[in-house]
């Protein structure tokens, strides 16, 4: 199993471009989410989904959008990208079954540079 | 919403000498705490994780330590290796089912040979 993948890697954008970034997993995982990470911070969550057709904002939404139309994939949309977006953008699973539900794993994340 | 806070925020310590970061966090309903390694540069990954009906856990070097009454958790390293410098995060999981989880503001630890 590769995981979860993350596309692309580095991603500069000028002030008021859109992109998306690619989220994969190849695990059979339920839920999904996005998380952004700023310079020695913590994780903050965007956005998550719990299945195919389901999403919901987390903490900090604004300026992003998602959608899950398969179980393997779940890209997130950034809107006239701002210097605040900025960040880290790591992706994660977790497994559909009760017990070990809660276990995320994460992506080898996006940096982003919005100049 | 739940909210964690992490102390301290960097830590020394002697290679072969124990570490010890603490989280409180504020939800008496979380039930799920788990913590994440963060080496430079890399994607954050579970070390060890306890859930609310168990008071501590230990996997070799590393234990979780869980007080419900007092709200707070510690991540405890024994025999301390250089490879244990990193960032770590403790999370507490939102309950009711949405199975989101809230992360503390990290610790960087670095072991000094």
């Amino acid at each position: 199993n590769a995981g979860v993948t993350q596309t692309p890697k580095f991603r500069i954008l000028k002030i008021g471009q859109s992109m998306t970034l690619q989220c994969t997993q190849d695990m059979n995982h339920n839920y999904m989410y996005w998380y952004r990470q700023d310079p020695g911070m913590g994780l903050k969550l965007i956005y998550y989904s719990v299945g195919a057709g389901i999403t919901d904002k987390g903490e900090v939404p604004n300026g992003y959008n998602v959608s899950r139309s398969t179980t393997e994939d779940f890209p997130l949309r950034l809107e006239l990208a701002a210097p605040s977006q900025t960040s880290v953008y790591f992706c994660a699973s977790s497994y559909p079954w009760q017990g070990a539900r809660e276990t995320q794993y994460f992506g080898p994340g996006t940096r982003l540079l919005v100049l | 919403g739940e909210n964690v806070e992490q102390h301290p925020s960097t830590l020394s310590v002697q290679e072969g000498d124990s570490a010890v970061i603490k989280c409180t966090y504020s939800d008496s309903a979380s039930n799920y705490f788990p913590w994440y390694k963060q080496e430079l540069g890399k994607r954050p990954q579970l070390i060890i994780d306890i859930r609310s009906n168990v008071g501590e856990k230990k996997d070799q070097r590393i234990a979780v330590t869980l007080n419900k009454t007092a709200k707070h958790f510690s991540l405890h390293i024994t025999e301390t290796q250089p490879e244990d410098s990193a960032v770590y995060f403790c999370a507490a999981s939102w309950p009711f089912g949405n199975e989101k989880l809230t992360f503390g503001t990290g610790t960087r630890l670095t072991i000094i040979p």
